[in-house]
């Protein structure tokens, strides 16, 4: 069975523009959550979708969304971009809802913001 | 206030030898308690998990944690380093609360000497 794919793998932007971050999950895998990774901040949670509904939010500003799909694929967006967005971003999937359920990573996509 | 403590930031021990990964929690409710391994430039990898029973769980790769109540902790352990041990260690913590979040520690690097 495939593993999370999160693609692209690595973006390079600019302060002020906005990024669409996608992910795959494992087939048969409703569940799709988001994470920041960050030197400073360490693993901070973003939010999490179940069945195309988001079901839980990070604290995190409104300028980063989601939105999941039929298909249980989900992408992320981050508009007008600030220098501390730079960080990586994993993609976590699970078979069930809940985040205290076993997640599966994938490799995460790292975006730099000049 | 929930919280998950490494103490320890980075760890150096030479192949064969023993090592301990220390992981302290305060959670308000019963907790579900895991060990995930990031190996540089990928997603995180789930060693091992808590839920119930039997304090002391056995993992992928060598791996084990005791669960003591008591001490608030969740300890990984293996009794025989390899160099590919090398990696990035986090515990979390979780539960299954309205709460439905999950809580990463800052992580401990592991280091090899061969």
């Amino acid at each position: 069975k495939a593993g999370v794919t999160q693609t692209p793998r690595y973006l390079i932007k600019t302060r002020g523009q906005q990024v669409t971050l996608s992910c795959s999950p494992i087939s048969g895998h409703r569940s799709v959550s988001w994470y920041q990774q960050t030197p400073g901040q360490g693993l901070q949670f973003l939010f999490e979708y179940f069945s195309e509904t988001q079901r839980n939010k990070g604290n995190f500003p409104g300028r980063f969304s989601g939105r999941q799909f039929s298909n249980s694929r989900s992408e992320m967006n981050v508009s007008t971009l600030e220098l501390g967005d730079s960080a990586l971003y994993l993609c976590a999937s699970s078979p069930k809802a809940g985040l205290y359920n076993e997640q599966f990573f994938g490799p995460g996509t790292r975006l730099t913001v000049l | 206030a929930q919280s998950v403590t490494q103490p320890d930031i980075h760890i150096t021990v030479s192949e064969g030898a023993s090592l301990e990964l220390r992981c302290n929690y305060s959670y308000g409710a019963t907790p579900y308690l895991f060990w995930y391994v990031q190996s540089p430039g990928q997603g995180l990898q789930l060693l091992l998990k808590y839920f119930s029973g039997d304090t002391l769980v056995q993992g992928i790769k060598g791996f084990e944690a005791e669960f003591k109540r008591s001490q608030s902790s969740f300890n990984l352990r293996k009794p025989s380093v390899h160099w590919s041990d090398a990696a990035e260690y986090f515990c979390a913590v979780g539960a299954e609360t309205s709460y439905d979040k999950v809580i990463f520690g800052p992580g401990t690097s592991l280091s090899v000497i061969p």
